[in-house]
């Protein structure tokens, strides 16, 4: 099985640009998507196919890589951005990372 | 819109089997894949399994041997069935709409395995 790896947690203040990293144990092309998920909710994607903006996500997200290393970049980041944000590959079965922890200072 | 919807009991017993149904609206099921997502304490998000447009499946290996995944498409309803729980399969059951990605999600049901 493909293994996503993420940073467990982040801490950042408003206004300022963060990036969130997902390493793959094998290539995934370009088949990796962003979710992000507030607590008590279901995770609504970002990002799909690693720099592709979804329906309705503001521009300030944006994505990035190919391969083994891909980056989910919030810039700026808002308070309203406080979620765990998960990676998933779709090019191998499917599997998603653990999940980083943004919070706000 | 697009809406999808899970429903299942919220407690089952170690052993008994597991069912669930996803009923969607906006979309027809002939059109998308359609997956199943869990998220567990001890796993976090762990993909199961999906139903193509087609209606052919595809498991995760780790839940092959017991996961059943079908459709009525004349219901907009979509079905998992897990047999042989353990506690370790209590968490949070998801379906998602596939499209570039899993696009749309319903809001989950919680299922509790426990005697």
């Amino acid at each position: 099985d493909t293994v996503l790896t993420q940073s467990p947690a982040l801490a950042v203040s408003p206004g300022e640009r963060v990036t969130i990293s997902c390493k793959a144990s094998e290539s995934v092309s370009t088949r990796m998507h962003w979710y992000q998920q507030k607590p008590g909710q279901q995770p609504k994607l970002l990002i799909y196919k690693a720099s592709n903006l979804a329906s309705g996500v503001p521009a300030r997200f944006s994505g990035s890589g190919s391969g083994t290393d891909f980056t989910l970049t919030i810039d700026p980041v808002e308070a309203d951005d406080t979620a765990t944000y998960f990676c998933q590959q779709s090019w191998n079965g499917h599997t998603f990372g653990a999940g980083t922890k943004l919070e706000l200072k | 819109q697009v809406q999808l919807k899970e429903t299942g009991p919220g407690l089952v017993q170690p052993t008994q089997t597991l069912s669930i149904t996803c009923t969607v609206s906006g979309f027809s099921l002939t059109s998308y894949y359609m997956q199943w997502v869990r998220q567990t304490p001890g796993k976090g998000l762990e993909w199961m399994g999906f139903i193509r447009s087609g209606g052919s499946t595809e498991y995760n290996s780790e839940f092959k041997s017991r996961l059943s995944i079908s459709r009525d498409t004349s219901k907009n309803q979509v079905f998992l069935k897990m047999n042989s729980l353990k506690t370790e399969d209590t968490g949070v059951y998801y379906c998602a709409r596939d499209q570039l990605g899993f696009d749309y999600w319903g809001q989950g049901v919680m299922v509790t395995v426990s005697s």
